[in-house]
């Protein structure tokens, strides 16, 4: 298993500036994943993390409001840019021990509200 | 692509009944599923994992069945409690990331 820290918890920012979310993991893994789950929604991916390389992003989201980074196999940060209301969201990070058929583990998230 | 569906939205029910929570996905080309629970504003906890290859899954009060040509899986809780009351999410694994049903919101009165 894996055990994954969160930072921070929860926040709540001005619009229009930007957070930055660490996301810690006790082991290295192979997958990173980052996951936004807006109010009374389910979880969408935003990208997968790549050590090393740029992260894959999903449709309908872009590095220029969501950049990624991943230095080294047990860490990586997911900034939320210049934000408005509407990205106010609980941002969750997943790893998995490796690519393909196995389990998945999440961080506790970030619960940022934008006023 | 992938859809996944859960079944019903929300659940409410009295403390000691046994329940069956549904999980549906249209795509049965899939590695594994698996069940977590989510307190509300928290992260998800891992329940159960069933690979594709795999029937059930049991864990305490909790078993997980999987059809995987069907499209199906059922997670049920026997002899449920107050400490139940979470949204109880399916997620299928068809390559290197899940996707993720609406969830089943659960309130176990005492």
């Amino acid at each position: 298993s894996a055990v994954i820290s969160q930072k921070p918890s929860r926040d709540i920012c001005q619009r229009g500036t930007s957070l930055t979310i660490q996301c810690q993991v006790d082991s290295q893994v192979t997958m990173m994943f980052w996951y936004r789950q807006q109010p009374g929604q389910s979880l969408t991916l935003i990208a997968t993390a790549n050590q090393g390389s740029e992260a894959t992003y999903e449709s309908g989201f872009v590095i220029d409001k969501f950049p990624i980074s991943r230095p080294n196999l047990t860490f990586s940060t997911l900034t939320v840019s210049n934000m408005s209301p509407e990205d106010s969201s609980i941002y969750l990070c997943s790893v998995a021990l490796k690519a393909g058929a196995t389990e998945a583990f999440f961080g506790q998230g970030t619960r940022l509200t934008v006023v | 692509k992938q859809e996944v569906t859960q079944i019903p939205a929300a659940l409410s029910v009295p403390e000691g009944e046994n329940l069956v929570l549904n999980c549906s996905f249209t795509d049965s080309a899939i590695y594994n599923l698996q069940w977590f629970r989510q307190d509300p504003g928290k992260g998800l906890t891992s329940l159960l994992l069933i690979q594709s290859s795999q029937r059930e899954q049991t864990s305490g009060r909790l078993n997980a069945s999987l059809d995987k040509s069907s499209g199906r899986s059922t997670l049920y809780i026997a002899a449920s409690q107050p400490g139940d009351s979470a949204t109880y999410l399916c997620a299928v694994a068809g390559g290197q990331n899940f996707v993720f049903g609406p969830g089943t919101r659960l309130s176990v009165l005492p």
